[in-house]
């Protein structure tokens, strides 16, 4: 089992609609979750970070974690083609150091 | 401004020849990472360093190495042991014990001819 599973996609889905994006990961004791955005070519970017159970919203963008059920999931409202990338999603392991597990990515396609 | 720097963006290698990808922060990050992506892959660990004269090898380390004799430094070299070089290479950098992420340098794309 991999420590960070996401589907690869491509998940496709019309301009203006809700992309949701998931995310698995194997180590209960996890503390601290992350979704960094990749254009092809470039470098990941971070676009949200998520320590406790629940939601958070920024701007179109809001991610859920339960801890519980070991799932953290991304949203995007109102998606637009500029949103067409990879979300890669990471997590810091119980040690504490700082250092991410990186899931595959997926890949996200919006179009118009 | 902060950020972490990597040079140079594109590098070409022969077969043979050793390579060395330089990265540079001055975010004063205490941590640093190599990663390794190949085209619609995820990204794979080379090495990564927590403290100064100090790495560890990550899950791809072999053909590779590395030095950390400055914080702000982390070069990687390619060596010709690493048979099949041609990548896209990220470096990255985060405090330890803290929680707020990697940031990641402008990557450098390497292909051997």
């Amino acid at each position: 089992q991999k420590e960070v599973e996401q589907n690869s996609g491509p998940l496709s889905v019309p301009e203006g609609a809700i992309a949701s994006l998931n995310c698995t990961y194997s180590d209960r004791g996890s503390q601290s979750f992350f979704w960094y955005r990749q254009y092809s070519g470039k470098s990941p970017e971070l676009i949200m970070s998520i320590y406790s159970n629940g939601d958070k919203e920024d701007g179109r963008f809001t991610a859920q974690l339960n801890k519980a059920s070991q799932y953290v999931s991304l949203l995007i409202r109102d998606s637009q083609p500029s949103d067409s990338a990879t979300y890669l999603c990471a997590v810091a392991g119980s040690s504490n150091t700082g250092k991410l597990i990186f899931g595959q990515g997926t890949t996200l396609q919006v179009k118009p | 401004d902060g950020g972490i720097t990597q040079s140079p963006k594109y590098l070409f290698r022969k077969e043979g020849q050793n390579v060395t990808l330089s990265c540079e922060q001055n975010l004063n990050h205490d941590a640093m990472y190599w990663y390794r992506q190949d085209p619609g892959q995820g990204l794979r660990l080379i090495y990564y360093s927590q403290i100064v004269n100090d790495f560890q090898k990550g899950d791809i380390a072999e053909g590779y190495s590395v030095s950390r004799e400055k914080k702000e430094s982390f070069p990687l070299t390619v060596t010709s042991a690493q048979k099949n070089p041609t990548a896209f290479y990220l470096c990255a950098s985060s405090m330890l014990f803290d929680n707020y992420g990697y940031t990641f340098g402008s990557g450098t794309r390497l292909t051997v001819v």
